[in-house]
């Protein structure tokens, strides 16, 4: 069955370091991917998207992510990670019937000062 | 700004009662979905709708059903509430077209005592 695995649970970073969170997605043909934030409280927000072309993505509030189909992976980057970016992350793929989203279980991000 | 509204932002409700979850989005999106949320478990699709009076089951969708008599309003229905449905609930909308990016709600926070 289609899958999208996001092995970290939780992650804590500093401020000002550089953040990477993972995601793998199990899909034969190109997948349609997503990331999205969830504030405390909040509904998500998109922050970006993969359909095809360029594999590296910029995305709001300065993320960006890669898409590399031989690793199956779709990893979300930020350089410099700012306090209220603490919030919890999820990747997503458009299912194989292409009607739906299929989610990551998420990744909650801390952020230390 | 897409607006997609959830009526009740917590709902505590008794085992055995019928609970009605409302949806209302401002956007004249096509498609509209309910997902539950819980830790650990991420987001799970209980059912979806691509239009007035249609709709299709989800992952997870025993024990819910649904009801779309109106393109802006879709309704997730629980037949008799059950300690297992305390869980975060999201509603999100979009246009059609494989990819279209999901707006989502600010949820609903079900308690089922």
């Amino acid at each position: 069955a289609q899958s999208v695995t996001q092995p970290d649970i939780h992650i804590t970073v500093s401020e000002g370091a550089s953040l990477e969170l993972r995601c793998n997605y199990s899909y034969g043909a190109t997948p349609y991917l997503f990331w999205y934030v969830q504030s405390p409280g909040q509904g998500l927000q998109l922050l970006l998207k993969y359909f095809s072309g360029d594999t590296l993505v910029q995305g709001i509030k300065g993320f960006e992510a890669e898409f590399k189909r031989s690793q199956s992976s779709f990893n979300l980057r930020k350089p410099s990670v700012h306090w209220s970016d603490a919030a919890e992350y999820f990747c997503a793929a458009v299912n194989q019937a292409g009607t739906a989203l299929i989610f990551g279980k998420g990744t909650t991000l801390s952020v230390s000062s | 700004d897409v607006k997609v509204t959830q009526s009740s932002r917590y709902l505590v409700k008794r085992t055995g009662e019928k609970v009605f979850l409302e949806c209302v989005q401002d956007m004249d999106h096509e498609n509209m979905f309910w997902y539950r949320q819980d830790p650990g478990l991420g987001l799970r699709l209980i059912y979806f709708s691509y239009d007035v009076k249609m709709k299709e089951k989800g992952d997870i969708p025993e024990g819910y059903s649904v009801s779309r008599e109106k393109k802006e309003r879709f309704s997730l229905i629980l037949e008799s509430a059950s300690t297992n449905q305390t869980s975060m609930y999201l509603c999100a909308s979009s246009f059609p077209g494989v990819g279209s990016p999901l707006h989502f709600g600010n949820g609903t926070r079900l308690t089922v005592t």
